[in-house]
């Protein structure tokens, strides 16, 4: 079965904290794309990052940075010194054979100041 | 680049009447572009699949007679929700993906309320 499990449901931290969000996968396809995006209170999603399952290289691009690991299907998300305006929900995808997006539940990241 | 827009951002209609959501990528050839209707606190939930002059692929469930999608061109879809009622209210997404089909591209959504 095709499935992507984000087992928490809501993180909550004080500004300029690290904090990671996990993300597990499910897939019986050799080949596939794995996203996180981004929604905010306003509800427009913002696609983050795309990997393709070749690609296991760790992505870092400023404050945020991904590490896809095969072996144990996951996919994770950390934000490096957290501020207010990360926080939103968080979710992560997996795009199958169809092209279309297996959603997990998202996790709600809540930044204090 | 790889812009979608949507529109009406917000829209509050009368049981019983019909409404109409439109969904454009302004910069890119949407070959497909999906709609997805999110609950509060959920996840987003694929409703159909259409492709550029096709008929749209509805998911299990989803009632392709009360949620009409046309997709007459590379940049235009249009959902249309018929006969509106109460338990319709909710948030609609569109989203478009082009060449690479790998990348969804997502508007900023519908909220509609059903009164």
């Amino acid at each position: 079965a095709q499935k992507v499990t984000q087992a928490q449901t809501e993180i909550s931290v004080v500004e300029k904290e690290d904090v990671t969000l996990d993300c597990v996968y499910e897939t019986r396809d050799t080949t596939y794309y794995l996203f996180w995006y981004k929604q905010p209170p306003s509800g427009e999603l913002v696609f983050l990052i795309r990997r393709n399952s070749f690609d296991e290289q760790n992505e870092i691009s400023g404050r945020y940075s991904w590490n896809f690991q095969k072996s144990t299907s996951s996919f994770n998300f950390t934000i490096t010194a957290s501020q207010v305006v990360d926080s939103a929900v968080y979710f992560c995808a997996l795009l199958d054979s169809n092209y279309q997006l297996i959603w997990g539940a998202g996790t709600k990241l809540i930044i204090k100041p | 680049g790889a812009v979608v827009s949507q529109h009406p951002s917000r829209v509050i209609c009368k049981s019983g009447t019909s409404v109409k959501i439109e969904c454009r990528s302004l910069d890119f050839q949407a070959t497909t572009m999906f709609w997805y209707r999110q609950f509060p606190k959920q996840s987003l939930m694929l409703m159909a699949t259409s492709n550029e002059g096709s008929k749209a692929t509805y998911e299990q469930g989803v009632e392709k007679d009360k949620f009409l999608i046309n997709h007459a061109s590379l940049t235009l879809s249009t959902l249309t929700v018929t006969s509106a009622h109460p338990e319709d209210s909710s948030f609609y997404i569109c989203s478009a993906s082009g060449v690479r089909e790998e990348t969804q591209y997502f508007g900023p959504g519908t909220r509609l309320l059903v009164l």
